[in-house]
C-alpha cells in the first residue's frame, strides 16, 4: 500500500517553463489537496478537489492549476513558473473532510531560476 | 475560521515527558482537534485527533479541556527520533473541512541528547 505518491521529487526549471506534478494516491480518498511550504510560512492550500472532476482554489491559487480527471490522481500545473514558485510542493488525500486525517506525499522540491 | 497558536519551538532532553500546548479559543461546535508530525523532507503525518477530554493512542496523548478552547498534545518519554514540527490543526465537519484549515508554522521540537 503506497499511500500518496508524488513525482518528481526535485525539478529545477527556468522562468517562463512549464511543469506538471503528480499527486497519486491509493486510497480511495475523496478528497485530494495541493498545498506549498515556504520557510517561515507553514503550510498553505494551492487548490483542492472534494471528487473526481472537481476542482477549486485555496488559498494561494494564482499562477497554479489542477485536473482531477481520474478519482485516484491529482495534477498540478504551472504553466509559466516563477521564481516566487520556488517551493517545496505537498500532495494530500483524506477520505472525507474535517472528520479524517490527511495523508501526505514526501514533496517535490521545484526550484525556479 | 479557528485560529491556532502554539509556541515556535522547544528543547527537550531524552527520556523527558513533552507537552506541547495548542489555543483556540474561537473553536466551533463542530471543529476537531487534530495534530501532526513533520520530518525534514518529508510530508507531515498524522499522529492523534481528538473532540474533547483525552486521546491515547501508542504514540501520543491528546488533552482537551471541557471548554476546548485549548488542546495539549502529549508526548511520553521522547527520544531523538522524535525531533520534528508538530502542527496543531482545527477543522470541521462538511461542508467545512480542511480546505478551510490552515496550517501555522507549527512547534519544533528538540530532542537533546
Amino acid at each position: 500500500n503506497a499511500g500518496v505518491t508524488q513525482t518528481p521529487k526535485f525539478r529545477v526549471l527556468k522562468t517562463g517553463q512549464s511543469m506538471t506534478l503528480l499527486c497519486a494516491q491509493d486510497m480511495n480518498h475523496e478528497y485530494m489537496y495541493w498545498y506549498r511550504q515556504d520557510p517561515g510560512m507553514g503550510l498553505r492550500l494551492i487548490h483542492y478537489s472534494v471528487g473526481e472532476g472537481t476542482t477549486a482554489k485555496g488559498e494561494v491559487p494564482d499562477g497554479y492549476n489542477v485536473s482531477r480527471l481520474k478519482k485516484q490522481n491529482f495534477l498540478l500545473g504551472l504553466e509559466s513558473a516563477a521564481p516566487s514558485q520556488t517551493s517545496v510542493y505537498f500532495c494530500a488525500s483524506s477520505r472525507d473532510s474535517g472528520g479524517s486525517p490527511l495523508h501526505f506525499g514526501n514533496g517535490t522540491r521545484l526550484t525556479v531560476t | 475560521l479557528a485560529k491556532t497558536t502554539q509556541p515556535i519551538s522547544m528543547d527537550s532532553y531524552e527520556g523527558q515527558e513533552v507537552n506541547i500546548t495548542c489555543s483556540h479559543n474561537n473553536i466551533a461546535t463542530n471543529d476537531y482537534i487534530t495534530w501532526y508530525q513533520q520530518f525534514p523532507s518529508q510530508g507531515p503525518r498524522f499522529i492523534i485527533q481528538g473532540y474533547k477530554t483525552k486521546v491515547t493512542n501508542e504514540v501520543a496523548s491528546l488533552f482537551i479541556p471541557a471548554d476546548r478552547k485549548s488542546s495539549t498534545l502529549s508526548l511520553p518519554r521522547v527520544s531523538l527520533s522524535d525531533t520534528a514540527v508538530y502542527y496543531c490543526l482545527v477543522g470541521d465537519r462538511p461542508p467545512g473541512g480542511y480546505q478551510k484549515v490552515t496550517f501555522g508554522i507549527g512547534t519544533k521540537l528538540q530532542v537533546i541528547p
